[in-house]
């Protein structure tokens, strides 16, 4: 089942535009982490925040997240047009032990326009 | 190149017939994860490993799906007499494990089509 709810579901900005995703889940997490899916390929890491951060950055990804809320969200600043892909957000939860399977939302596709 | 590895990139197979697919997953790393994603959806947990034993399946995994890590390094993911409802890709991931916090890192998935 899906843990995450991304929105929007999709999103078109111009190039130079920043984006922002934003992530809600329903269960206590131990980390939220964010991936990026370019078309019918594999997933590749952005970025990670553990339970007890409130932001991180990463040259021009900057991610939030409230506990409180259950949400996170991505920003992309300065977005170029080889951001267009899908993202995702996923969780590890505290219940799966040493098991850090990863629960994903349905993810957003970002299409930047050059 | 030491990344997730997945073999074959792509397969279409008829109803009823078996396919097997191959993840090497980063050469440190002892834990091995399998995801299936559908159109449309994110990825799905099917099954975890840690080095060679397999401590985790989700209730995704009928019992026409078998998964394998026979020495801790590659993995197996096989699927019996396949259905349309099959076709997906499947991704497998690895982390090197032991710590709090950790990073998958996922191979560029197997796709599979089911006629």
């Amino acid at each position: 089942s899906q843990q995450g709810e991304e929105d929007p579901q999709a999103l078109s900005i111009q190039e130079g535009e920043n984006a922002t995703m934003n992530c809600s889940y329903k269960t206590s997490i131990n980390n939220l982490q964010w991936y990026r899916q370019n078309s019918g390929r594999g997933l590749v890491h952005l970025i990670l925040i553990r339970s007890n951060e409130r932001e991180k950055h990463s040259g021009r990804l900057r991610v939030t997240l409230d506990t409180s809320k259950k949400s996170s969200s991505l920003l992309i600043t300065a977005s170029r047009a080889a951001d267009t892909a899908s993202y995702f957000c996923a969780t590890v939860s505290p219940s799966t032990g040493a098991n850090s399977k990863l629960t994903f939302g349905k993810g957003i596709t970002l299409s930047v326009r050059p | 190149d030491t990344g997730v590895s997945q073999d074959p990139r792509h397969k279409i197979t008829k109803r009823g017939q078996n396919v097997t697919f191959r993840c090497d997953p980063i050469s440190e790393h002892n834990r091995l994860y399998w995801y299936r994603q559908t159109l449309g959806q994110g990825p799905e947990f099917l099954t975890y490993f840690q080095n060679e034993a397999q401590l985790e399946k989700s209730r995704l995994l009928s019992d026409r799906f078998s998964a394998e890590r026979p020495k801790g390094s590659f993995s197996t993911l096989e699927i019996q007499r396949t259905e349309q409802g099959d076709s997906a890709m499947y991704l497998c991931a690895s982390t090197i494990g032991g710590g709090r916090v950790e990073t998958q890192y996922f191979g560029p998935g197997t796709r599979l089509l089911v006629l």
